[in-house]
């Protein structure tokens, strides 16, 4: 069965640190991979996303994701976290019906 | 403001009951989207619908039924059926039925009293 894997479930960084969240996917022939944040008790909002072309794709918020096909990943990555970036953040694939298949999420937590 | 509303915020149920949550949107959006999430889990689809007057089961679809009666609302109703519906539920959608992104309401979270 096709999966996404987010491999880290807490990681804390301090404020102003970079960031690197990790995200691995099962092979599919249509890489649709997107990045969603969550807020305590809010819904996801979308960072994200991958379709084709560049495999550096830049987001909202001063986030970035890179796709690498011979890793099936699709890291996030920030160069500087600030206090609000506290949440949950999950990486989804969309399979060849169009439906999202998510990770299981990681809580990052930042350091003052 | 156009967006996906979900009500009520919090809601609670008897063991036994069935019980119904709303999910309206004004984005003139195709598909919708109920997921149960689960603390430490993704989000897991139970149902969706891609056009008016039609839907299909997701991973986890038992005890739960939907309707689509109009395009702008996608209601849940989680039967007695459902013999663990303490979760938090998210209600999206998306405009067309490809691979447009979706966008989520805010969700509803269900105990049991």
């Amino acid at each position: 069965a096709q999966s996404v894997t987010q491999p880290d479930i807490h990681i804390t960084v301090s404020e102003g640190a970079s960031l690197e969240l990790r995200c691995n996917y099962s092979y599919g022939a249509t890489p649709y991979l997107f990045w969603y944040v969550q807020s305590p008790g809010q819904g996801l909002q979308l960072l994200l996303k991958y379709f084709s072309g560049d495999t550096l794709v830049q987001g909202i918020k001063g986030f970035e994701a890179e796709f690498k096909r011979s890793q099936s990943s699709f890291n996030l990555r920030k160069p500087s976290v600030h206090w609000s970036d506290a949440a949950e953040y999950f990486c989804a694939w969309m399979d060849s019906s169009y439906k999202l298949i998510f990770g299981s999420g990681t809580r990052l937590l930042v350091r003052p | 403001d156009g967006g996906i509303t979900q009500s009520p915020k919090y809601l609670f149920r008897k063991e036994g009951q069935n019980v119904t949550l709303s999910c309206e949107q004004n984005l003139n959006h195709d598909a919708m989207y109920w997921y149960r999430q689960d603390p430490g889990q993704g989000l897991r689809l139970i149902y969706y619908s891609q056009i008016v007057n039609d839907f299909q089961k997701g991973d986890i679809a038992e005890g739960y039924s939907v309707s689509r009666e109009k395009k702008e609302s996608f209601p849940l109703t989680v039967t007695s059926a459902q013999k663990n519906p303490t979760a938090f539920y998210l209600c999206a959608s998306k405009f067309g039925t490809g691979n447009q992104p979706q966008h989520f309401g805010d969700g509803t979270r269900l105990s049991i009293l």
